[in-house]
C-alpha cells in the first residue's frame, strides 16, 4: 500500500546540521520532493530530485536518494532558527502525491 | 502573481451547520487538490480534479461532504451537517499538468465546529 513514514519530531542547536528521514513505497515514482510547512501556512515546495539521481545539493539543502532502500533524506547545514518548521516529504503515489506525516524540526538558539 | 486564494481564513460554527470552503486555484493550473490537516491523521488528500472534473474521490469521508468545481478559477468544499470530528485546516492546491508535478497550496482555512 501507499506508506510514506517519517519520524514525526528532531530538535538540533541553531548551527549544527540537521537530517530529516523518509521512507516510501513506490519504487516507480519519477520525483520525490520535500515540503516545508510554516506555522499558520499551507506547504510550500523546498526541492526535489529525480529518481535517476542519487543525490542533489542547493544551497544549504542536500537531498540523498537511496532506491534499494526506498530512502530519502534532507540535511540542512548551518540550520538557523527560521528552518524551524514542519518536512513533508512526498512520492508519486496511486492517486496523487502521497504525503508522509510531516517531521516538526524544532531549532534551539 | 497571486498563489493560490482560500476563503474563509477561520470558520467558526456549531455543530449541524453547513459550512462551504472556497479555493481559487493559480490561473492556468488544470488540478486542483483538497486536503485536510489535523494531528491526528495528518495530511489527507479529500478530492482531486483535472480539468475542473472530479478524477479521484475516494478520500472525502462521507457524504456529508461534496466539492464543486464549476470553472477553472474557482472550487468549493461543502460539509453539511458539520461536526465536531471535521475541525482541522483545509487546504486547496493547484497544479500544473499532472497531478505528480509540484503542487502550489493556499494557506489554508481553520475550520472549528463546536
Amino acid at each position: 500500500g501507499e506508506d510514506v513514514e517519517q519520524s514525526l519530531f528532531l530538535s538540533v542547536r541553531e548551527g549544527d546540521s540537521s537530517v530529516i528521514n523518509c521512507t516510501y513505497t513506490d519504487s516507480s515514482s519519477t520525483y520525490l520532493y520535500w515540503y516545508k510547512q510554516e506555522p499558520g501556512a499551507g506547504l510550500q515546495l523546498l526541492t526535489y530530485i529525480f529518481s535517476n539521481m542519487d543525490m542533489k545539493q542547493d544551497q544549504r539543502l542536500t537531498v540523498l536518494l537511496n532506491k534499494k532502500d526506498k530512502h530519502l533524506s534532507l540535511r540542512i547545514a548551518d540550520t538557523q532558527t527560521g528552518d524551524s518548521a514542519i518536512y513533508f516529504c512526498a512520492e508519486a503515489g496511486r492517486r496523487a502525491l502521497t504525503f508522509g506525516s510531516g517531521t516538526r524540526l524544532q531549532v534551539q538558539p | 502573481d497571486a498563489g493560490v486564494i482560500q476563503s474563509p481564513r477561520h470558520e467558526v460554527t456549531e455543530m449541524g451547520q453547513e459550512v462551504t470552503l472556497r479555493c481559487k486555484p493559480i490561473s492556468g493550473h488544470d488540478y486542483l487538490f483538497w486536503y485536510r490537516q489535523t494531528m491526528m491523521r495528518g495530511l489527507e488528500l479529500l478530492i482531486y480534479f483535472n480539468n475542473n472534473v472530479p478524477i479521484d474521490d475516494s478520500g472525502m469521508p462521507e457524504d456529508r461532504f461534496s466539492a464543486k468545481m464549476p470553472n477553472a478559477s474557482f472550487s468549493t468544499l461543502k460539509i453539511q451537517p458539520s461536526e465536531p470530528r471535521d475541525s482541522a485546516v483545509y487546504f486547496c492546491a493547484s497544479s500544473l499538468g499532472s497531478s505528480y508535478n509540484e503542487q502550489f497550496f493556499g494557506p489554508g482555512t481553520r475550520l472549528t465546529v463546536l
